[in-house]
């Protein structure tokens, strides 16, 4: 059981360049969101999904788009890079709606030059 | 919107000693949760609160659901070299959707020898 996987672990971008963020899960959770951290500050919620076919926005939405096709993936895409974008991104998902108990990826480390 | 305030944002303390931190929201939650964040990791969680007034253990860890449901507070007692990390307290966020978590900045505690 390997429980939520993110890839790339790394990467650099240059600044307009597009890139997605691979996520998945294999506990049939139904829902699944993506958050970015950065420097001395919580993670922030970005978008989230409650179910195949079914996204929304979160916090900081511009500049990333997702989608959600199957109840195990859930991709961010970021469609033009910029350095403002230069964070480390986390995936999760959840079990139930309440209690709002999320489970973590280990992150995927963003740097836009 | 949400904001969730942590304190401190750092502690130093020797092994052995015991260590409480607090988290406090400008809204009313209906469930808190505690993480913690290795170096290079996504957050773990280690407690969950659904109740106000709800006392929780996990181990040398024990958390508290504010009687006004405004706030929480975990405490670790008798410190370990591994208790080092961030601690990060969150709850649902309420940006329009159900799923999502909105954190605090986080707590960061440094064990010294």
């Amino acid at each position: 059981n390997a429980g939520v996987t993110q890839t790339p672990k790394f990467q650099v971008l240059k600044t307009g360049q597009s890139m997605t963020l691979q996520c998945a899960q294999d506990m049939n959770h139904e829902y699944m969101s993506w958050y970015r951290q950065d420097p001395g500050m919580g993670l922030r919620l970005i978008h989230y999904s409650v179910g195949a076919g079914i996204t929304d926005q979160g916090e900081v939405p511009n500049g990333y788009n997702v989608s959600r096709s199957t109840t195990e993936d859930f991709p961010l895409r970021l469609l033009s890079a910029a350095p403002s974008q230069t964070s480390v991104y986390f995936c999760a998902s959840s079990y139930s709606l309440v209690p709002a108990v999320a489970f973590f990826g280990q992150g995927t480390r963003l740097t836009v030059v | 919107g949400q904001q969730l305030n942590q304190s401190p944002q750092s502690m130093f303390i020797q092994e052995g000693e015991d260590v409480s931190m607090n988290c406090t929201s400008s809204s009313i939650f209906n469930t808190w949760l505690w993480y913690k964040q290795d170096p290079g990791e996504g957050p773990v969680l280690l407690i969950a609160l659904y109740k106000a007034g709800e006392l929780t253990s996990n181990g040398r860890l024990t958390a508290q659901f504010g009687i006004t449901r405004k706030d929480s507070f975990l405490n670790i007692s008798a410190s370990i070299p591994s208790d080092v990390g961030i601690y990060f307290c969150a709850g649902p966020y309420s940006g329009g959707g159900a799923d999502g978590l909105t954190f605090g900045k986080g707590t960061h505690l440094i064990i010294q020898p």
